[in-house]
């Protein structure tokens, strides 16, 4: 069963750019959670989305959306870069998160830099 | 807010001897407590999970302990091996999300 599948690998972005980065779930899993890893600040949580729809959200600025489509694939998209938006960013795919002690599967990430 | 604290960035350990990994929780919600190990370029993988109703889980060199009076969460790696040497991450599953830590990045000297 292939895994959880990020592109691209590394983006590099101006300020003021958007992006839009993309995931391909673990065939048959219909959660697709996204996360942002900065140095000393963990994994933070920015959506998740299960059936095309977006059931909960993390504490981030509009500039940050997502989508899932009707194969479970996911992308998410910033618009108006920041330096502070460099960072790696982590899709996570389950068959429906929230359900006891289900486990997130993870792609490799996305590498974003933000000059 | 911080839900989930895990104090100590990192820690060094000898080969063959015990690792313990700490977390604190702050929300008493929390149903399911799990770790995840990170080797760098690669995404979280999952370590092992335990429910908030048992105090203990145990799989091979693996095994977390929760103290829920407490709120906090240990993994203990027994013997610790150099292969060990990664981040963990403990998370805390509520709701339809999964909050983690921001990690402790553990070196096991051969």
């Amino acid at each position: 069963k292939a895994g959880v599948t990020q592109t691209p690998r590394y983006l590099i972005k101006t300020r003021g750019q958007q992006v839009t980065l993309s995931c391909s779930p673990i065939s048959g899993h219909r959660s697709v959670s996204w996360y942002q890893q900065t140095p000393g600040q963990g994994l933070q949580f920015l959506f998740e989305y299960f059936s095309e729809t977006q059931r909960n959200k993390g504490n981030f600025p509009g500039r940050f959306s997502g989508r899932q489509f009707s194969n479970s694939r996911s992308e998410m998209n910033v618009s108006t870069l920041e330096l502070g938006d460099s960072a790696l960013y982590l899709c996570a795919s389950s068959l429906n998160a929230g359900s006891p002690g289900e486990k997130l599967f993870f792609g490799s990430g996305t590498q974003l830099s933000v000059l | 807010d911080q839900q989930v604290k895990q104090n100590s960035p990192s820690l060094s350990v000898q080969e063959g001897r015990i690792s313990i990994l700490n977390c604190d929780y702050t929300n008493s919600m929390f149903d399911y407590f799990l770790w995840y190990k990170k080797y760098p370029a690669e995404g979280p993988t999952f370590l092992i999970s335990i429910s908030s109703i048992k105090d203990k889980n145990e799989d091979g060199r693996f095994t977390v302990f929760l103290n829920k009076s407490a709120k906090h969460l240990s993994l203990h790696i027994v013997p610790s091996q150099p292969g060990d040497s990664a981040v963990y991450f403990c998370a805390l599953v509520v709701g339809f999300k999964t909050i983690f830590g921001a990690g402790t990045r553990l070196f096991v000297k051969a």
